[in-house]
C-alpha cells in the first residue's frame, strides 16, 4: 500500500493564482482530512469528509473548497491564493472516528508559498 | 475556548529520560493522541489513551489524568533520532483532533 499520497511536494504561486492540491489515499478509509501547518503552530482543520459526496467544514474554512467523489480522492481547492495560505497542508485519512483506530495517516505534505 | 498546551522546546542528553507535558481544555473528550514529526515531514502516531492511567509501548509511554486535563509523554534511553517535535492532541466531542503547537525535543550527544 502507498498509504496517503499528496502531489505537489512544492509549490510557488502568485497572489490570486488558483491550485488543486491533491490527496488520495489506498487504504479504503471512508475518513479524510485536510490540515494546514503553520511555523511554530499546530495543525488547524480545513476541511473533512466522512465519506464520499460527504464534506464539512473545519475551523478555518476560508479560501479553500475540496470535493469527493470517491473514497480515494480528496482535492482541496484554492481559489484567488493570498499570502496568508503560505503554509505546509497535509492531507490525512483513517478509518474510524473513535477509539485506537482513530489513528490519522498523513500524507508527505504540499508546502506552498503565495508570493 | 479549546486550548491544548506544550512546551515549545526542550533539550536533553542522548541515553537519558525526559517528559514531555501537555494540558488542555475542550469541550468534550474522546481520547488523547500523541504524535512524532520530524522536520520537514508529516506526523507518525505514537499513542491513544482514553482511560486515566499509563501506556507503555517500548521506549515511550503516555500517561493521561482526565479529571486533571493532563498527559505525559515519556521517553526513555534517548536516541538521536528522537530529536523531533512531539504533538498533542485531543478529540473533542464533534470528533475532531484538537492540536497543539507541539514540542521540539532537541537530544545532544
Amino acid at each position: 500500500n502507498a498509504g496517503v499520497t499528496q502531489t505537489p511536494k512544492f509549490r510557488i504561486l502568485k497572489i490570486g493564482q488558483s491550485m488543486t492540491l491533491q490527496c488520495t489515499q489506498d487504504m479504503n478509509h471512508n475518513y479524510m482530512y485536510w490540515y494546514r501547518q503553520d511555523p511554530g503552530m499546530g495543525l488547524k482543520l480545513i476541511y473533512y469528509s466522512v465519506g464520499a459526496g460527504i464534506t464539512d467544514k473545519g475551523e478555518v474554512p476560508n479560501g479553500y473548497n475540496v470535493s469527493r467523489s470517491t473514497t480515494e480522492d480528496f482535492p482541496l481547492r484554492l481559489e484567488l491564493a493570498a499570502p496568508s495560505q503560505t503554509s505546509v497542508y497535509f492531507c490525512a485519512s483513517t478509518l474510524s472516528r473513535s477509539g485506537s483506530i482513530y489513528e490519522q495517516y498523513f500524507g508527505p505534505g504540499t508546502r506552498l508559498t503565495v508570493t | 475556548g479549546q486550548n491544548i498546551d506544550q512546551p515549545t522546546e526542550m533539550t536533553a542528553t542522548e541515553g537519558a529520560i525526559v517528559q514531555i507535558n501537555c494540558t488542555y481544555q475542550t469541550s468534550g473528550f474522546n481520547g488523547l493522541f500523541w504524535y512524532q514529526q520530524h522536520a520537514g515531514e508529516a506526523p507518525t502516531f505514537l499513542s491513544y489513551n482514553v482511560l486515566d492511567g499509563l501506556e507503555e509501548k517500548g521506549r515511550f509511554s503516555s500517561f493521561l489524568s482526565r479529571s486533571k486535563g493532563y498527559s505525559y509523554l515519556l521517553l526513555k534511553e534517548l536516541q538521536m533520532k528522537d530529536s523531533a517535535s512531539y504533538l498533542c492532541a485531543v478529540l473533542d466531542s464533534n470528533y475532531q483532533l484538537i492540536w497543539g503547537a507541539g514540542t521540539k525535543l532537541i537530544i545532544k550527544p
